[in-house]
């Protein structure tokens, strides 16, 4: 099984903030430089969570430009330019470059 | 817009059995791999079963294997998930979500839309 692990697993930042994610994958998930299989999720409390990113750097539609994605190879980067006030959530990455699909364990972004 | 509405929730005793439902709307059923995710209280996301578009073709966590199973009726765009012999581990709110999938040049492969959660509790 890949296991995913972020960094780090909660962090307090003020809006206006840059956010930097760090997920790691415990071998490649990537085949070629358009075959990254890493997807990034946001979930508030109480609530499913939500596509942010796919294949590490595409942002899904309707997803504010302020988020982006990086990485290859066994390391990825969530990036959040300029936090606001709705980006205080949970983030998790995901593979699915094979089963079983995993996750990482989170990373809660916390007003500070 | 895309609906997933889970049903089926419960509390049940360790050795028993569940069946989760899931309606969709406003998406091609037929046309997506469909998947069940699940979370335990206060902690991160577990991914439980993936079926393929015409269900032929199921995926299992190896904890869930040989106790549940995921099917889906594409005539009543609906999914399910069958759950025996429950533990308290199985404990959690388990989502429904549409698996997007496309092989090619470029691979995309992701849970693109997911419903509300049903919340399934294991205790004696």
């Amino acid at each position: 099984d890949i296991q995913m692990t972020q960094s780090p697993s909660s962090l307090a930042a003020s809006v206006g903030d840059r956010v930097t994610i760090t997920c790691r994958a415990s071998q490649s998930i990537s085949t070629s430089s358009v075959r990254k299989y890493l997807n990034w999720y946001q979930q508030k409390p109480g609530k499913a969570p939500k596509l942010l990113i796919y294949t590490a750097s595409t942002l899904q539609s309707g997803v504010p430009s302020r988020f982006s994605g990086s990485g290859s190879g066994t390391e990825y980067t969530l990036t959040i330019s300029t936090l606001q006030p709705e980006d205080f959530a949970t983030y998790y990455c995901q593979q699915s470059y094979s089963l079983p699909l995993t996750f990482g364990g989170g990373t809660k972004v916390e007003i500070k | 817009e895309v609906q997933l509405v889970e049903s089926g929730g419960g509390l049940v005793q360790p050795g028993g059995s569940l069946r989760l439902s899931c309606a969709a709307s406003g998406l091609s059923f037929s046309t997506y791999w469909m998947s069940w995710v699940r979370q335990a209280p206060g902690k991160g996301l577990e991914w439980v079963a993936n079926i393929k578009q015409d269900g032929t073709e199921t995926y299992y966590l190896d904890s869930v294997k040989g106790r549940f199973t995921i099917s889906k009726d594409n005539a009543q765009n609906s999914l399910y998930l069958q759950m025996n012999s429950l533990r308290v581990e199985d404990t959690a709110v388990y989502y429904c979500a549409s698996y997007f999938t496309i092989f090619g040049v470029v691979t995309k492969e992701y849970f693109d839309n997911w419903g509300q959660g049903t919340l399934v509790t294991v205790s004696s």
